[in-house]
């Protein structure tokens, strides 16, 4: 079955440095791929999605693309705040009823 | 922005009790979902729902788990009797027509069963 696959956490980070959370995916056809993020006491909110293949979502200086060859949708910032600390979610749509697989979560601790 | 609401943030009962976890979705939407993640683990899809039925469910949800939409409004899930391995955060979503993908979620519900 399909199934979505992240990098272990938590990681930490200095204000400003890069980030890189990896994103695998497993499935059969050609799911929309998504980021969320859970801040504290929130619920999930989605920050970014591909639809297709080479596809590039973008949010509040987050991007990640669509790598239909690696199988992958890794989530990029390239500088981050502290306001960033948060949980975040890869995931993929599991058929037309909008159902959606994800990733354990992985947690971000960004230090001033 | 238009929000998922949840009640309880905290539940806590006793192995063998019925809970009933409540979600107010946002009120112009059809498509009504639950998931959980029990700590540490991956968020999981439990049941979707559409047209006043459930349209998928998953294999966690067996004969202990319902859900319901009583009033237009409101859109619970009961877990008839609870066992320990069912603690774990609780999130409704919804979304609005069948094209746009984007979920809303709640904020959860941690159930601890003791």
């Amino acid at each position: 079955g399909n199934s979505v696959t992240q990098m272990e956490g938590p990681v930490t980070l200095s204000e400003e440095a890069f980030l890189t959370i990896n994103c695998t995916y497993t499935a059969t056809g050609y799911p929309s791929l998504f980021w969320y993020v859970q801040y504290p006491g929130e619920g999930l909110q989605l920050l970014l999605k591909a639809t297709k293949a080479d596809d590039k979502g973008s949010n509040k200086g987050f991007e990640a693309t669509y790598r239909k060859e690696t199988t992958s949708f890794h989530l990029e910032k390239g500088s981050v705040q502290v306001s960033d600390s948060a949980v975040y979610f890869c995931a993929l749509s599991d058929g037309e009823g909008g159902k959606l697989i994800f990733g354990q979560g992985t947690t971000l601790q960004v230090k001033p | 922005e238009p929000e998922v609401t949840q009640t309880p943030s905290h539940q806590v009962t006793q192995m063998g009790q019925e809970v009933i976890l409540r979600c107010v979705p946002i009120s112009n939407h059809l498509y009504f979902y639950w998931y959980r993640q029990i700590l540490g683990q991956k968020v999981e899809f439990l049941v979707s729902f559409y047209n006043n039925e459930i349209s998928e469910k998953s294999e966690i949800f067996d004969d202990q788990f319902s859900v319901e939409r009583p009033d237009g409004s409101n859109f619970t899930l009961k877990i008839r009797s609870t066992k320990l391995e069912d603690s774990a955060m609780y999130f409704c979503a919804s979304k609005g027509d069948s094209g746009n993908e984007k979920l809303f979620f709640g904020s959860g519900t941690q159930l601890s069963v003791l």
